[in-house]
């Protein structure tokens, strides 16, 4: 069965600090995404990385940063977390870019960032 | 650009009692459109997806939606809803052709069901 993990559920952090938000594939697949949920905003993606060490801003990538060493893993990362950044994020990924395939999600992480 | 709206924001639905969720886009090119549903502390999952071919697309948990193009919907119907139902439902685009990768993503319908 297909899977993605997601390092945390819930996670609170203070103004300033580093946070790293994990997120595994178990799929093999080319692609991962990041994307922030937003009551009444829906789904806007972060950041997307199409290969190992590839990335792409996504729309609100700003405060934002990735990384993809490894094809199964896809790391987000808060260089100095504000309180606008609290958020759900989710990370999702898809076999390769053709716009058909499904995308699969993890279970989310809600950041609160205080 | 492509863009995606859900007018709902939330549909409440007595049990047994048939929904229909809507979802209007906009594109200038051939688009495919999906479906998501995501239940209560999960992730979103597909329901169902247009790509080609026929209209009505069916999908899992009995959900089934209509490709229009005249009016350029994609609204999502269940004929009977149980309270297992009750999750918020995405609607999303995407250029049917190469050159993005992007989805987008609608705002949500939040489905309530009633017992």
């Amino acid at each position: 069965d297909v899977k993605v993990t997601q390092s945390s559920r819930y996670l609170v952090k203070r103004t300033g600090e580093k946070v790293f938000l994990e997120c595994v594939q178990d799929m093999d697949h080319e692609n991962m995404f990041w994307y922030r949920q937003d009551p009444g905003l829906g789904l806007r993606l972060i950041y997307f990385s199409y290969d190992v060490k590839m990335k792409e801003k996504g729309d609100i990538p700003e405060g934002y940063s990735v990384s993809r060493e490894k094809k199964e893993r896809f790391s987000l990362i808060l260089e100095s977390a504000s309180t606008n950044q609290t958020s759900m994020y989710l990370c999702a990924s898809s076999f390769n870019l053709q716009t058909y395939n499904e995308q699969f999600f993890g279970p989310g992480t809600r950041l609160t960032v205080l | 650009a492509q863009s995606v709206t859900q007018l709902d924001s939330q549909v409440p639905v007595f049990e047994e009692a048939p929904v229909e969720l809507r979802c209007n886009y906009s594109s200038s090119v051939s688009v495919y459109l999906f479906w998501y549903v995501q239940y209560p502390n999960q992730g979103l999952q597909l329901l169902l997806k247009y790509l080609s071919g026929s209209t009505l697309v069916k999908g899992i948990n009995g959900f089934e939606a209509e490709f229009n193009k005249s009016q350029t919907s994609f609204h999502l119907r269940k004929p009977s809803v149980h309270i297992s139902d009750t999750a918020e439902y995405f609607c999303a685009v995407t250029r049917g052709n190469s050159g993005t990768y992007k989805y987008i993503f609608g705002t949500g319908t939040r489905l309530k069901v009633l017992a």
